[in-house]
């Protein structure tokens, strides 16, 4: 059974820090790997995609690296902003059909 | 683009109660996807169609159907609805079945099971 998982589960910062998090996968029969977002009561929406090993992707103040040989990618936010605070998910993908999405890591940005 | 639409947004069943939660995409995606999601746990994919007339199970199929009868619909049926299925669902489309494209989420639907 493949399993992603995210730490921390949950992370209070304050405004203008930079934070980061961590998404775990199984290191063989890699494919992709997405970041997305998820603010409370809405729907979730996707970051980032990557593909090789050593991809970097960034927008804005987000970045994402991705380390397919010891299977973990990292999400970096570069001074929070309080409209930062979201569920941040990961999900894996073997190149089939099914996605295996990890429980997310809540950001919660202080003003 | 309304994107991806689904409703009802809530329901409540009493158990041994049948459903159907809709979904529709106007984006002519090719892959349609069903998740739940729990507290404490990722989403998790219920079944998923690459195509018009071709579904398949994902990860916690039981006690659900579905059809594709159509490139832009997907609906869940739920056969007769158990207090474990209180749950959000989400309905996801992609332009592409491979896994690297991302997924499109419409807004979920928040059913409870008494």
């Amino acid at each position: 059974i493949l399993n992603v998982e995210q730490s921390p589960q949950s992370l209070h910062v304050q405004e203008g820090d930079s934070t980061n998090f961590t998404c775990s996968f199984p290191s063989s029969n890699f494919y992709a790997l997405h970041w997305y977002r998820w603010e409370t009561a809405k729907s979730p929406e996707a970051l980032f995609v990557m593909t090789l090993n050593g991809d970097e992707k960034k927008k804005g103040r987000i970045s994402a690296t991705l380390n397919t040989k010891e299977g973990y990618s990292y999400l970096y936010i570069k001074g929070s902003q309080p409209e930062d605070s979201a569920t941040y998910l990961c999900a894996f993908n073997t190149g089939g059909f099914k996605t295996i999405f990890g429980a997310g890591t809540r950001l919660f940005v202080k003003a | 683009n309304a994107g991806v639409t689904q409703t009802p947004k809530f329901q409540v069943l009493k158990t041994g109660q049948s459903m159907t939660l809709q979904c529709a995409q106007d984006m002519n995606h090719e892959y349609m996807s069903w998740y739940r999601q729990d507290p404490g746990m990722g989403l998790r994919l219920i079944h998923y169609s690459v195509g018009a007339g071709i579904t398949d199970q994902g990860e916690v199929p039981n006690g659900y159907n579905v059809s594709r009868s159509t490139t832009e619909d997907f609906p869940l049926r739920l056969l007769s609805a158990a207090p474990s299925q209180t749950s959000v669902y989400f309905c996801a489309s992609s332009y592409g079945a491979s896994g690297a494209y991302e997924q499109y989420f419409g807004p979920g639907t928040r059913l409870t099971v008494t």
